[in-house]
């Protein structure tokens, strides 16, 4: 079936350093793929915060990057040095191209970010 | 930032009881997506429209849950007869053509 794994958490570290948030993804059923990363900061709704819709592209939003790897099912998100206001909880989904109509949902990664 | 209006932020119902919120989607926005997260952070999906139309809709949904967008009003989510499972936070979104979700910040519900 359809399904997204990501890193579990919660996963804390310090401030300036760097943060990948694994994100792996089956989409048996799904003809065209596209990948997102949402986020959640405290007390706040759900913020899309970067996707891709294409194999092999790399999306970017707010110093993070993600990219689109069709040959492994991944997409992970980096960043190279990360700040205490990225503490929120990430989340990797899955949608259809054309029809996002139901997105398919990690569980959500929560980051702590000390200073 | 997502313009995507949900209320109420939070809700207490018995069980047995009705519990309704409500969503304003983006302007301009006509499809709008129910979802339920429950506590352990799964997402499920409930029931989309376009315009006043249903696009899908699960089968939880058609039971005991009922919904609508009408024109020039908040679209809503009314569960008929709450049960103690049905505690999550329920997010509304919005898009353009299907395309990229935005969400509100959702409605907390609580049923004892």
């Amino acid at each position: 079936g359809d399904s997204v794994t990501q890193t579990e958490g919660p996963v804390t570290v310090s401030e300036s350093e760097s943060l990948i948030i694994n994100c792996t993804y089956s989409a048996t059923s799904i003809a065209y793929p596209n990948l997102f990363w949402y986020v959640r900061y405290p007390g706040e709704g759900l913020q899309l915060l970067l996707k891709v819709i294409t194999a092999g592209q790399k999306g970017s939003s707010r110093g993070f990057e993600a990219t689109y790897n069709k040959e492994t099912t991944s997409f992970h998100l980096q960043k190279a040095s990360v700040q205490e206001s990225d503490s929120a909880v990430y989340y990797c989904a899955l949608g259809d191209l054309g029809d996002n109509s139901k997105l398919i949902w990690g569980l959500g990664t929560s980051l702590v970010v000390n200073p | 930032n997502s313009k995507v209006i949900q209320t109420p932020r939070y809700l207490v119902k018995g069980q047995g009881q009705k519990a309704k919120m409500r969503c304003i989607p983006e302007k301009g926005h006509p499809v709008v997506f129910w979802y339920q997260q429950n506590k352990n952070n799964e997402f499920k999906f409930l029931i989309n429209f376009q315009n006043q139309e249903v696009l899908q809709q699960i089968d939880m949904t058609e039971k005991r849950f009922s919904a609508e967008c009408p024109s020039n009003s908040p679209c809503s989510l009314e569960i008929q007869s709450s049960e103690a499972g049905d505690s999550a936070l329920y997010l509304c979104a919005s898009s353009l053509n299907q395309d990229t979700q935005y969400f509100g910040p959702g409605t907390r519900l609580l049923v004892l």
